[in-house]
């Protein structure tokens, strides 16, 4: 079964500086997808980040990227330069390449509650 | 483009009643939608995996009587409460997958009586 860490409940940062929010993960597969999930006080879920297990390059996103690292099995995302609208949780998120009908194909990690502060 | 709507945001009934959640893709037809729980200041739960024209699949521990669910359309998944109780009242989440990505609805916060 596939598990995912984020070992940071809460982080702050102020604003215009940058954060790191850290997430790893378990798993025997070998192909799949991560992602990071921003759920901001609306509580609607936005995609943030997408990244395929087989893909060396780091994804980016504008002032989002990810530090990648398969045989650690970390998947960190870095946010540049922190607006006030980046207040939110921030899931990360492990789902196989081939889904099946056995255990859960997606999986969420706990999240992180990251303030920008003013 | 991958938008999921939900209906109602909102909803608060009486206990025994049944309530039902609508989930919607707007921009492109899913074969495969999930429905979440979501309890104050807690990660996403895995309810139930909805299929287009079958069963749906549930995850370990959740009612299929209680949460009937209906994905009749490439576009629409329902979630039905039945009986409803307290203990039922949570923000339920759907979500679509498109291009091996989830896109998330906005959610219905269930309060029941």
């Amino acid at each position: 079964a596939q598990t995912v860490t984020q070992s940071q409940p809460e982080m702050s940062v102020q604003e215009a500086e940058t954060v790191t929010l850290s997430c790893t993960y378990d798993t025997s597969e070998n192909n799949y997808y991560l992602f990071w999930y921003k759920q901001p006080p609306s509580r609607q879920m936005i995609l943030v980040i997408r990244q395929e297990a087989y893909k060396q390059q780091n994804a980016t996103e504008n002032r989002f990227s990810v530090n990648f690292q398969k045989a650690a099995k970390s998947f960190s995302l870095k946010i540049s330069d922190s607006q006030l609208g980046d207040t939110a949780m921030y899931f990360c998120a492990f789902m196989k390449h081939f889904r099946d009908n056995y255990g859960q194909n997606f999986v969420f990690g706990p999240g992180t509650r990251l303030s920008v502060l003013p | 483009g991958a938008v999921v709507s939900q209906h109602p945001s909102r909803v608060i009934c009486k206990s025994g009643t049944s309530v039902k959640i609508e989930c919607r893709s707007l921009d492109f037809q899913a074969t495969t939608m999930f429905w979440y729980r979501q309890f104050p200041k807690k990660s996403l739960m895995l309810m139930a995996t909805s299929n287009e024209g079958s069963k749906a699949t549930y995850e370990q521990g959740v009612e299929k009587d209680k949460f009937l669910i209906n994905h009749a359309s490439l576009t629409l998944s329902t979630l039905t409460v039945t009986s409803a109780h307290p203990e039922d009242s949570s923000f339920y989440i759907c979500s679509a997958t498109m291009d091996d990505t989830q896109y998330f609805g906005p959610g219905t916060r269930l309060t029941v009586l």
